[in-house]
């Protein structure tokens, strides 16, 4: 079956400072991602479906400039997380789509702790 | 607007038993795709089963198999000889092109030995 790597697992980082999670599809090319941000015992919400080579799509609520969001590569989306404060500690999860298909596949997740 | 509902916050199951979790959907959209995803607690999200809303066949992946009712929107999961294994948070999505999806806000199965 397909499969989507996202990396780090886990991160912790100081309040101010960045974090760039990475997103990879490892058996198929995916021109579509998406980023979604899950809190403790809730559901899934999308924050933003990312584009190779275009600029990503935000849902609404979601501040594109602190949620900074790069599909470079048909197997690669990044999102970086800037000045990260305390209230953006949750479960950051990504998803890809193989071509054209409905299906997404997710990885496996980042827990973001922002001390 | 599309929502998707799953009325069953927990459930429980004895080992070996059946188990069925309940997901109901609203939409105006004739052709749409339904998922089942289960996240374990390592939280990786997997998919379980899917069906195409123009297919009346129910699908079917070895223990698990689904009650479509297009008419009632009404999309449930079917698990079969539960196992340890399938204790999980089970969450039910819609889309319509694969960009979109709603997800329910799960259901929290726990299978007791």
């Amino acid at each position: 079956g397909a499969v989507v790597s996202q990396h780090p697992s886990w991160v912790i980082c100081k309040s101010g400072t960045s974090v760039k999670i990475e997103c990879r599809s490892l058996d198929f090319q995916a021109t579509t991602m998406f980023w979604y941000r899950q809190f403790p015992k809730q559901s899934l919400m999308l924050m933003a479906t990312s584009n190779e080579g275009s600029k990503a799509t935000y849902e609404q609520g979601v501040e594109k400039d602190k949620f900074l969001i790069n599909h470079a590569s048909l197997t690669l989306s990044t999102l970086t997380v800037t000045s990260a404060h305390p209230e953006d500690s949750s479960f950051y999860i990504c998803s890809a789509r193989p071509g054209a298909g409905n299906i997404q596949y997710f990885g496996a997740g980042t827990r973001l702790s922002v001390l | 607007a599309q929502t998707v509902t799953q009325s069953q916050p927990e459930m429980s199951v004895q080992e070996a038993e059946t188990v069925t979790l309940s997901c109901t959907y609203d939409t105006s959209e004739s052709d749409y795709y339904l998922f089942w995803y289960k996240q374990p607690p390592s939280r990786q999200m997997i998919l379980v089963i899917r069906q195409e809303a123009y297919k009346q066949q129910n699908a079917t992946e070895n223990r698990f198999s689904v009650n479509f009712q297009k008419a009632a929107k009404s999309f449930s999961l079917k698990i079969s000889d539960s196992q340890l294994g399938d204790a999980a948070m089970y969450f039910c999505a819609y889309t319509v092109t694969g960009n979109q999806f709603y997800f329910g806000t799960g259901t929290s199965l726990t299978v007791i030995p």
